[in-house]
């Protein structure tokens, strides 16, 4: 069966530091694979996606950016952490069938 | 531009009163909705898909073209249901798998 994992699960990082969230899907070959930035009171915001190795779509002007190295992994990063940035991150993938499986979620507080 | 809108972001009721969580939509194709739901401590997760046109856990949602809505119902809602739910809007027309979430509804189903 299908898996998602994310880590780390909870991030505490100083204003102006690097970032590095991973997402890694066991189970299928060839996932669309989706960033989520769940804020409160804003909902789910989709960050970013990616189809394929080394293909990323941006969906919203940003600190942050995302990489695809490999088929099943997806990664979101920063060189400079802002405030703004502090949130809870989703990593996600679908095959195709309509539905996303989500992971358990990276929570980030910039302080 | 596409949208989803939950204009509620909490709702509370007691324990066997009706429930209907609000979602519309704006999207010039043809829709595809979705209602996820996030129950304490566990992982985002679908809850139902307006083509399978099933009741899951006593909730059903109709797909109202005209009123361009998909509200979420249940006649008598259950201290279990308590949770954040979300209405989604799949953009599958153009291949990404995207979807686009609205705001969240927290649902508080009092005892």
């Amino acid at each position: 069966s299908q898996t998602i994992h994310q880590w780390p699960a909870t991030l505490v990082q100083p204003v102006g530091s690097p970032l590095s969230l991973e997402c890694t899907v066991e189970g299928t070959s060839n996932p669309n694979l989706y960033w989520y930035r769940q804020a409160a009171g804003r909902g789910l915001q989709l960050l970013f996606y990616s189809v394929g190795i080394g293909q990323i779509s941006s969906e919203v002007p940003q600190n942050l950016s995302a990489s695809r190295p490999q088929d099943r992994q997806f990664i979101l990063s920063s060189k400079k952490l802002l405030l703004s940035d502090s949130g809870f991150y989703l990593c996600a993938w679908t095959g195709g069938t309509g539905e996303l499986f989500f992971g358990e979620g990276s929570r980030l507080t910039v302080l | 531009a596409q949208r989803v809108t939950q204009p509620e972001k909490l709702l509370s009721v007691f324990k066997g009163a009706p429930v209907e969580l609000k979602c519309n939509y704006s999207y010039s194709g043809s829709p595809e909705l979705f209602w996820y739901v996030q129950y304490s401590r566990q992982r985002l997760q679908l809850l139902l898909r307006h083509i399978s046109r099933e009741s899951i856990k006593g909730f059903t949602a109709d797909l109202n073209k005209g009123e361009t809505s998909f509200h979420l119902k249940k006649p008598f809602a259950q201290e279990e249901d308590s949770a954040m739910y979300y209405c989604a809007l799949s953009l599958f027309s153009s291949n990404t798998g995207k979807l686009i979430f609205g705001q969240g509804t927290t649902l508080q189903v009092k005892p």
